[in-house]
């Protein structure tokens, strides 16, 4: 079945540092790509999302391009901020199936 | 915000107990997900509600089952509870149009913890 593999964390960087968290998916067919984020003590809110190859999802600084030939959807920022600090969670869908999700990479920005 | 509101917010319950969490969908919405996030795990599906109807099921066993009300307000019912049920229950409301289910607002979640 369809999955989703993201880097494990968690992740610590220093503000103004440049982000990278990898994600590769599995699919049959073709799938659309999400990014989603937790913040503390909040649910899932949508970060981006790229529907099929070649797109860029953008958002708050963040981007994330759909690469159909390596199956990827790395999500980059290049200054992360104390206020990114969360958990950030790659997922993919089929048309009208469910949410896959990766299982989360913990990102922390200290000062 | 999202306009999606769960409650209760945290909960505990023992082994065998039967609990029951709600959820009240985004206005304009007509369809409802449930999914389940174990601690340091990603969400897992466990099933869909439109129009009143389950339409899609994660492999979840039949003591977890659910409702959807005709506000599109949804219920989540998990009989027999055991321990590793213990995570914190996302419910997520969509607009599915031409069979497509939407994009999904999570709500904040229930937190159940199992003794």
């Amino acid at each position: 079945g369809d999955s989703v593999t993201q880097m494990e964390g968690p992740v610590t960087l220093s503000e103004e540092a440049f982000l990278t968290i990898n994600c590769t998916y599995t699919a049959t067919g073709y799938p659309s790509l999400f990014w989603y984020v937790q913040y503390p003590g909040e649910g899932l809110q949508l970060l981006l999302k790229a529907t099929k190859a070649d797109d860029k999802g953008s958002n708050k600084g963040f981007e994330a391009t759909y690469r159909k030939e390596t199956t990827s959807f790395h999500l980059e920022k290049g200054s992360v901020q104390v206020s990114d600090s969360a958990v950030y969670f790659c997922a993919l869908a089929s048309g009208n199936t469910p949410l896959v999700f990766g299982k989360g990479t913990r990102l922390s920005v200290i000062a | 915000e999202t306009g999606v509101t769960q409650s209760p917010t945290h909960l505990i319950k023992t082994r065998g107990q039967q609990v029951t969490l709600r959820c009240s969908s985004q206005s304009g919405h007509n369809t409802v997900s449930w999914y389940q996030q174990a601690l340091g795990q990603g969400p897992q599906f466990i099933f869909q509600y439109y129009r009143e109807e389950e339409n899609g099921r994660g492999n979840f066993p039949p003591r977890f089952s659910g409702l959807q009300f005709p506000n599109y307000s949804s219920e989540l019912n998990v009989n027999a509870l055991e321990l590793d049920d213990s995570a914190l229950y996302l419910c997520a409301s969509s607009l599915r149009t031409r069979g497509n289910t939407g994009e999904l607002f999570f709500g904040e979640g229930s937190r159940l913890t199992v003794l």
